[in-house]
Protein backbone atom coordinates (compact mmCIF):
# COMPACT_ATOMS: atom_id res chain seq x y z
CA UNK A 1 0.00 0.00 0.00
CA UNK A 2 1.86 2.86 -1.15
CA UNK A 3 -0.36 5.89 -0.30
CA UNK A 4 -0.32 8.85 -1.92
CA UNK A 5 2.72 9.30 -5.02
CA UNK A 6 3.94 12.23 -6.51
CA UNK A 7 6.15 12.14 -9.80
CA UNK A 8 8.29 14.11 -10.10
CA UNK A 9 9.96 14.86 -7.12
CA UNK A 10 12.16 17.92 -8.27
CA UNK A 11 12.09 19.77 -11.78
CA UNK A 12 13.75 23.29 -12.90
CA UNK A 13 11.38 24.78 -15.48
CA UNK A 14 12.49 27.89 -17.86
CA UNK A 15 9.71 30.71 -17.56
CA UNK A 16 7.38 30.02 -20.02
CA UNK A 17 7.41 26.18 -20.41
CA UNK A 18 5.01 23.74 -19.30
CA UNK A 19 5.05 20.69 -17.77
CA UNK A 20 2.18 17.72 -15.55
CA UNK A 21 3.00 17.19 -12.21
CA UNK A 22 1.09 13.42 -11.68
CA UNK A 23 -0.63 12.13 -8.43
CA UNK A 24 -1.43 8.60 -7.73
CA UNK A 25 -3.41 7.50 -4.74
CA UNK A 26 -4.28 3.60 -3.95
CA UNK A 27 -6.95 3.92 -0.93
CA UNK A 28 -9.54 4.16 -3.20
CA UNK A 29 -10.12 8.10 -1.90
CA UNK A 30 -13.14 9.67 -3.56
CA UNK A 31 -11.67 13.11 -2.82
CA UNK A 32 -8.12 14.63 -4.33
CA UNK A 33 -6.48 18.15 -3.58
CA UNK A 34 -3.30 19.78 -5.34
CA UNK A 35 -1.95 22.34 -2.34
CA UNK A 36 1.22 24.43 -3.12
CA UNK A 37 3.80 25.51 0.18
CA UNK A 38 5.40 28.73 0.45
CA UNK A 39 7.88 30.17 3.22
CA UNK A 40 5.58 31.33 5.88
CA UNK A 41 2.00 31.27 4.09
CA UNK A 42 1.25 27.33 5.11
CA UNK A 43 -0.51 25.82 2.58
CA UNK A 44 -2.84 26.72 -0.34
CA UNK A 45 -5.44 25.32 -2.22
CA UNK A 46 -5.11 25.27 -5.91
CA UNK A 47 -7.65 22.85 -7.06
CA UNK A 48 -9.48 19.79 -5.95
CA UNK A 49 -12.04 17.03 -7.04
CA UNK A 50 -14.40 15.37 -4.97
CA UNK A 51 -14.57 12.60 -7.63
CA UNK A 52 -13.99 10.97 -11.03
CA UNK A 53 -14.34 13.38 -13.94
CA UNK A 54 -14.96 16.58 -11.38
CA UNK A 55 -12.91 19.54 -10.79
CA UNK A 56 -13.29 22.54 -8.90
CA UNK A 57 -11.29 25.72 -7.82
CA UNK A 58 -9.41 26.29 -4.53
CA UNK A 59 -8.03 29.51 -3.02
CA UNK A 60 -5.24 29.77 -5.86
CA UNK A 61 -6.26 28.25 -9.52
CA UNK A 62 -4.59 30.57 -11.61
CA UNK A 63 -2.20 29.54 -13.94
CA UNK A 64 -2.93 25.94 -13.11
CA UNK A 65 -5.51 23.11 -14.78
CA UNK A 66 -5.97 19.90 -13.24
CA UNK A 67 -7.82 16.64 -15.03
CA UNK A 68 -9.43 14.08 -13.07
CA UNK A 69 -9.90 10.46 -15.16
CA UNK A 70 -9.47 7.88 -13.38
CA UNK A 71 -10.34 7.68 -9.74
CA UNK A 72 -6.72 7.09 -8.72
CA UNK A 73 -5.16 10.43 -10.69
CA UNK A 74 -5.17 13.74 -10.44
CA UNK A 75 -2.72 15.85 -12.46
CA UNK A 76 -1.75 19.34 -12.26
CA UNK A 77 -0.43 21.10 -15.56
CA UNK A 78 1.09 24.60 -15.55
CA UNK A 79 0.54 25.80 -19.32
CA UNK A 80 3.13 28.62 -19.30
CA UNK A 81 5.48 28.62 -15.81
CA UNK A 82 6.13 32.13 -14.40
CA UNK A 83 8.89 32.34 -11.53
CA UNK A 84 5.85 32.88 -8.96
CA UNK A 85 4.82 29.30 -9.88
CA UNK A 86 8.58 28.23 -7.77
CA UNK A 87 7.21 26.34 -5.05
CA UNK A 88 6.36 22.75 -3.26
CA UNK A 89 3.64 21.34 -4.03
CA UNK A 90 1.80 18.85 -2.52
CA UNK A 91 -0.73 15.89 -3.35
CA UNK A 92 -3.46 14.90 -0.97
CA UNK A 93 -6.48 12.73 -1.08
CA UNK A 94 -9.22 11.74 1.34
CA UNK A 95 -12.99 10.09 2.18
CA UNK A 96 -14.06 6.41 1.44
CA UNK A 97 -16.74 4.98 2.18
CA UNK A 98 -15.00 2.03 3.57
CA UNK A 99 -13.63 4.47 6.51
CA UNK A 100 -16.40 6.97 6.44
CA UNK A 101 -13.64 9.65 7.63
CA UNK A 102 -11.99 13.00 5.95
CA UNK A 103 -8.66 13.79 7.08
CA UNK A 104 -6.37 13.87 4.02
CA UNK A 105 -3.04 12.02 3.34
CA UNK A 106 -0.77 13.36 1.71
CA UNK A 107 2.53 12.83 -0.87
CA UNK A 108 5.72 13.49 -0.34
CA UNK A 109 5.86 16.34 -2.47
CA UNK A 110 7.41 18.35 -5.68
CA UNK A 111 9.73 20.60 -5.54
CA UNK A 112 9.48 22.75 -8.73
CA UNK A 113 11.76 25.86 -9.18
CA UNK A 114 11.22 28.32 -12.56
CA UNK A 115 13.61 30.35 -13.55
CA UNK B 1 -15.18 31.85 5.43
CA UNK B 2 -13.19 29.44 7.46
CA UNK B 3 -9.78 30.26 9.05
CA UNK B 4 -6.75 29.07 11.33
CA UNK B 5 -4.48 30.66 13.44
CA UNK B 6 -1.02 30.15 14.45
CA UNK B 7 -0.26 32.76 16.92
CA UNK B 8 3.66 31.43 17.24
CA UNK B 9 5.72 30.96 14.40
CA UNK B 10 9.05 29.48 15.72
CA UNK B 11 9.01 27.58 19.38
CA UNK B 12 11.98 26.25 21.25
CA UNK B 13 12.15 24.20 23.77
CA UNK B 14 14.56 22.00 25.91
CA UNK B 15 14.30 18.14 25.21
CA UNK B 16 12.25 16.75 28.69
CA UNK B 17 10.36 19.99 29.01
CA UNK B 18 6.48 19.84 28.45
CA UNK B 19 4.88 21.80 25.01
CA UNK B 20 1.80 23.66 24.09
CA UNK B 21 1.53 24.56 20.64
CA UNK B 22 -1.56 27.05 20.25
CA UNK B 23 -4.46 27.04 17.28
CA UNK B 24 -7.25 29.49 17.08
CA UNK B 25 -9.98 28.72 14.60
CA UNK B 26 -13.09 30.52 12.98
CA UNK B 27 -16.01 28.79 11.97
CA UNK B 28 -19.62 28.98 12.46
CA UNK B 29 -20.82 25.32 13.05
CA UNK B 30 -18.38 22.32 14.90
CA UNK B 31 -15.50 22.05 13.22
CA UNK B 32 -13.22 19.09 12.39
CA UNK B 33 -9.85 19.52 13.57
CA UNK B 34 -6.43 18.39 12.25
CA UNK B 35 -3.20 18.81 13.50
CA UNK B 36 -0.76 17.72 10.93
CA UNK B 37 3.24 17.61 11.41
CA UNK B 38 6.09 18.33 8.72
CA UNK B 39 9.80 16.72 8.71
CA UNK B 40 12.19 18.62 6.51
CA UNK B 41 11.31 17.73 3.24
CA UNK B 42 8.40 16.00 3.89
CA UNK B 43 4.85 15.69 3.01
CA UNK B 44 2.66 15.88 5.81
CA UNK B 45 1.76 13.23 8.32
CA UNK B 46 -1.44 13.39 10.06
CA UNK B 47 -1.13 13.64 14.14
CA UNK B 48 -4.09 13.50 15.44
CA UNK B 49 -8.19 14.87 14.89
CA UNK B 50 -11.16 15.76 16.12
CA UNK B 51 -14.37 15.06 14.59
CA UNK B 52 -16.79 15.23 17.36
CA UNK B 53 -17.37 13.44 21.14
CA UNK B 54 -14.91 13.82 23.50
CA UNK B 55 -12.85 17.07 23.46
CA UNK B 56 -9.15 15.65 24.32
CA UNK B 57 -8.33 13.27 22.09
CA UNK B 58 -5.19 11.22 21.67
CA UNK B 59 -2.59 11.24 18.72
CA UNK B 60 0.17 9.85 17.65
CA UNK B 61 3.43 9.90 19.20
CA UNK B 62 2.50 11.02 22.44
CA UNK B 63 0.60 14.33 21.16
CA UNK B 64 -3.03 15.24 22.57
CA UNK B 65 -4.95 18.57 22.49
CA UNK B 66 -8.09 19.62 23.68
CA UNK B 67 -10.63 21.04 21.81
CA UNK B 68 -12.40 24.09 23.46
CA UNK B 69 -15.23 25.76 21.84
CA UNK B 70 -15.73 28.45 24.06
CA UNK B 71 -12.36 29.61 23.19
CA UNK B 72 -12.25 28.31 19.64
CA UNK B 73 -8.70 26.76 20.11
CA UNK B 74 -7.28 23.63 19.33
CA UNK B 75 -4.20 23.10 21.22
CA UNK B 76 -1.67 20.63 21.02
CA UNK B 77 -0.03 19.43 23.59
CA UNK B 78 3.07 16.69 24.80
CA UNK B 79 4.21 16.29 27.88
CA UNK B 80 7.97 15.70 26.99
CA UNK B 81 9.81 16.63 24.03
CA UNK B 82 11.98 14.34 22.23
CA UNK B 83 14.47 16.19 19.78
CA UNK B 84 12.65 14.10 16.80
CA UNK B 85 9.75 15.97 17.20
CA UNK B 86 11.34 19.23 16.11
CA UNK B 87 9.67 19.55 12.99
CA UNK B 88 6.93 21.81 11.67
CA UNK B 89 3.32 21.58 12.86
CA UNK B 90 0.33 22.92 11.18
CA UNK B 91 -3.59 23.17 12.77
CA UNK B 92 -6.56 22.84 10.09
CA UNK B 93 -9.78 23.28 10.04
CA UNK B 94 -12.58 21.22 7.61
CA UNK B 95 -15.84 22.05 6.91
CA UNK B 96 -18.29 19.95 8.01
CA UNK B 97 -21.58 20.70 6.96
CA UNK B 98 -22.75 17.24 5.05
CA UNK B 99 -21.84 17.68 1.60
CA UNK B 100 -19.22 20.11 2.01
CA UNK B 101 -16.80 17.73 3.67
CA UNK B 102 -13.99 17.88 1.54
CA UNK B 103 -11.97 20.92 2.20
CA UNK B 104 -9.28 22.13 5.04
CA UNK B 105 -7.99 25.24 5.86
CA UNK B 106 -4.47 25.24 7.23
CA UNK B 107 -2.65 27.50 9.83
CA UNK B 108 0.47 28.96 8.55
CA UNK B 109 2.17 26.47 10.85
CA UNK B 110 4.54 26.54 14.13
CA UNK B 111 8.21 25.48 13.34
CA UNK B 112 9.62 23.62 16.62
CA UNK B 113 12.79 23.35 17.63
CA UNK B 114 14.45 21.09 20.31
CA UNK B 115 17.33 22.15 22.22
CA UNK B 116 19.75 19.49 23.33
Amino acid sequence: NAGVTQTPKFRVLKTGQSMTLLCAQDMNHEYMYWYRQDPGMGLRLIHYSVGEGTTAKGEVPDGYNVSRLKKQNFLLGLESAAPSQTSVYFCASSYSEWTGSYEQYFGPGTRLTVT
Amino acid sequence: AQSVTQPDIHITVSEGASLELRCNYSYGATPYLFWYVQSPGQGLQLLLKYFSGDTLVQGIKGFEAEFKRSQSSFNLRKPSVHWSDAAEYFCAVGENSGGSNYKLTFGKGTLLTVNP
